[in-house]
């Protein structure tokens, strides 16, 4: 089955600052990946997605970008601000497969 | 609309008691899932249902039942409750297309 591994865990920035998530997938039939945000107490929540026909995809501050080569995606954010601080699953499954497979998570922090 | 919902929204057992977690969706989504989340572990599958009348095991389903009741319901069960099942459980739903899963609030469980 498909496995997915994010990087880092936990990432502390200074609001204005860029950040940047990375994952890995092991299931070369993968073909769609999925950012979810997910603030405390909350549920996560898509912010964005990307298809394997793309290498890269924006939506004002946020853009993922995917190499499919290397098995890898990641989510970019730019000029931090503090409400961006909250927790970051990226995922990763094939269309007309069930089941998402979940990375474990980046804890991502915006210092004022 | 209003999305997927669940309750209770928090709940305190003790060891060997047993409880039902609601979920339900006004989406007309064919998919319900049953995920868990525990500190440092992401999301983790339980039980999910590709439609009514069928269901499957995910990644941890021990020591969980469910029920796809009808289209907008999917119940999970805990026969004997054990602290190991202290979590937050988490439904979500999937129409067709584009694959994105839509979450609930989540119930947060104590089992002592």
């Amino acid at each position: 089955g498909e496995n997915v591994e994010q990087h880092p865990s936990t990432l502390s920035v200074q609001e204005g600052d860029s950040a940047v998530i990375k994952c890995t997938y092991s299931d070369s039939a993968s073909n769609y990946f999925p950012w979810y945000k997910q603030e405390l107490g909350k549920r996560p929540q898509l912010i964005i997605d990307i298809r394997s026909n793309v290498g890269e995809k924006k939506d004002q501050r946020i853009a993922v970008t995917l190499n499919k080569t290397a098995k890898h995606f990641s989510l970019h954010i730019t000029e931090t601000q503090p409400e961006d601080s909250a927790v970051y699953f990226c995922a990763a499954t094939n269309f007309g497969n069930e089941k998402l497979t979940f990375g474990t998570g980046t804890r991502l922090t915006i210092i004022p | 609309n209003a999305g997927v919902t669940q309750t209770p929204k928090f709940q305190v057992l003790k060891t060997g008691q047993s409880m039902t977690l609601q979920c339900a969706q006004d989406m007309n989504h064919n998919s319900m899932y049953w995920y868990r989340q525990d500190p440092g572990m992401g999301l983790r599958l339980i039980y999910y249902s590709a439609s009514e009348g069928t269901t499957d095991k995910g990644e941890v389903p021990n020591g969980y039942n469910v029920s796809r009741l009808n289209k907008r319901e999917f119940s999970l069960r805990l026969e004997s409750a054990a602290p190991s099942q202290t979590s937050v459980y988490f439904c979500a739903s999937r129409g067709g297309g584009p694959d994105t899963q839509y979450f609930g609030p989540g119930t947060r469980l104590t089992v002592l």
